[in-house]
């Protein structure tokens, strides 16, 4: 089985721009989360969706979004950029949703701002 | 809400030698805590995870963490470390009901190296 597929791999924006990050999930994984990883923050919850609803939202400004599609891909969305938003982007998926389930990560998208 | 903390950013360690990773949580309700290692340029890899089934948890690679709830602790352990242990270990937690769903709260890592 294929594992989670992010693309692309780097992404590099200026600021005031915006940007699109895509995720493919593990077949058959309904759940998708995301997360921004920074050396200053760690490791941040943005969102969660499942059956195309966002379920959980983290502590993120608007400029922060995402959706998901039929088939469980999900894409977030960042405008308006700013320099702090240089970040690992990590996409995660689960079968089901559920406080227990264990997520399986992708490998990232490495944005950098200037 | 809930929180977790690593104690030690970085740990050193001879090859052959204990592996100890501290992780100390805060959960309002019963916990579901989970131990990630992440390799350079890599995303994470789940270890081990505890779900209220047993206090000792075995995972992968010969890592296993003891839950104590009195301690509110789930420390990483590991008996023997190996070259390839060195990696970034992190520490998470997610409350079991409620709705925050698959939403996991970090610690912000240790740095693990292991020398020869």
């Amino acid at each position: 089985k294929a594992g989670v597929t992010q693309t692309p791999r780097y992404l590099i924006k200026t600021r005031g721009q915006q940007v699109t990050l895509s995720c493919s999930p593990i077949s058959g994984h309904r759940s998708v989360s995301w997360y921004q990883q920074t050396p200053g923050q760690g490791l941040q919850f943005l969102f969660e969706y499942f059956s195309e609803t966002q379920r959980n939202k983290g502590n993120f400004p608007g400029r922060f979004s995402g959706r998901q599609f039929s088939n469980s891909r999900s894409e977030m969305n960042v405008s308006t950029l700013e320099l702090g938003d240089s970040a690992l982007y990590l996409c995660a998926s689960s079968p089901t949703q559920g406080a227990g389930e264990k997520l399986f990560f992708g490998s990232g998208t490495q944005l950098s701002v200037l | 809400a809930q929180s977790v903390t690593q104690l030690g950013s970085h740990v050193s360690v001879s090859e052959g030698a204990l592996v100890l990773l501290r992780c100390n949580y805060s959960s309002s309700v019963p916990p579901y805590l989970f131990w990630y290692v992440q390799y350079p340029n890599q995303g994470l890899q789940l270890l081990l995870k505890y779900t209220s089934a047993a206090t000792l948890v075995k995972g992968i690679n010969g890592f296993e963490a003891e839950f104590k709830k009195s301690e509110t602790s789930f420390h990483l352990t590991k008996p023997s470390a190996h070259m390839s242990d060195a990696a970034e270990y992190f520490c998470a937690v997610s409350e079991a009901g409620g709705t925050s769903y698959g939403k996991l709260t970090f610690g912000q890592g240790t740095i693990l190296t292991v020398h020869p």
